[in-house]
């Protein structure tokens, strides 16, 4: 699986969109873009993914370059409760084994 | 719906003692995977299992380590003479893999293990 780069930390102010970028120059073409975030003290939660196309659903967006090099998650409004470590992951989707976590991005919301 | 559970949430033990840690995976789903988070570290794979495939056990540390998968649903993961090593939050995912689908893995709330 392709190696991602994340910055360690960042803030964002309460009701604006946070944007987490990663980058991926060595993804392979049939590696997807995964999201998951971990609370503290709760297992990684799912967010989304993604291929080529820009990908939306209820908890955020997802951009991926069209060089597919690099993506970013957006938290179109961000909440307290989104304060977490975000992780980027690029791997095959199916028939792989396991979910390689880097040391991810720890956003702090703040009021 | 119901996601992946795990029991028991915490768990402390002595050193030397077995330990034995549950896991149920979304319903249907036909993969399941074992990891460990050491405090302020990433994921460690251990084991996965795939329907009635042999388990994919590279990531199990030592010999200590064990789970099984009965009748394709419930997972127990069982580590023995336990050591203050084996300390960590061990979580549970589980995934439908299909034809169509992309292997998502949905993660438990993990069970956190102390060794004492």
């Amino acid at each position: 699986d392709a190696k991602t780069t994340q910055p360690t930390s960042m803030d964002c102010a309460e009701g604006r969109a946070a944007n987490l970028p990663c980058n991926h120059s060595t993804i392979s073409g049939n590696e997807y873009v995964y999201w998951y975030r971990q609370i503290h003290s709760q297992g990684p939660q799912y967010i989304i993914h993604g291929l080529k196309n820009n990908e939306t659903n209820e908890m955020a967006s997802l951009i991926i370059t069209e060089d597919r090099k690099s993506s970013t998650l957006i938290l179109p409004h961000a909440t307290l409760r989104d304060t977490a470590v975000y992780y980027c992951i690029v791997r095959v989707g199916r028939n792989n084994n396991d979910m390689r976590f880097g040391a991810g991005t720890r956003l702090t919301v703040k009021p | 719906g119901a996601g992946v559970s795990q029991s028991p949430s915490n768990k402390v033990t002595e050193k030397g003692k077995d330990v034995e840690l549950r896991c149920d995976p979304i319903s249907g789903h036909t993969a399941l995977y074992w990891y460990r988070q050491s405090l302020g570290q990433g994921l460690e794979f251990l084991i996965y299992f795939q329907g009635n495939s042999a388990p994919d056990k590279s990531g199990l540390p030592s010999d200590r380590f064990s789970a099984e998968r009965t009748g394709g649903s419930v997972s127990t993961l069982t580590i023995q003479r336990t050591q203050q090593e084996d300390s960590a939050v061990y979580l549970c995912a589980s995934s439908l893999v299909s034809s169509v689908s992309t292997d998502t893995q949905y993660f438990g709330p993990g069970t956190r293990l102390t060794v004492l």
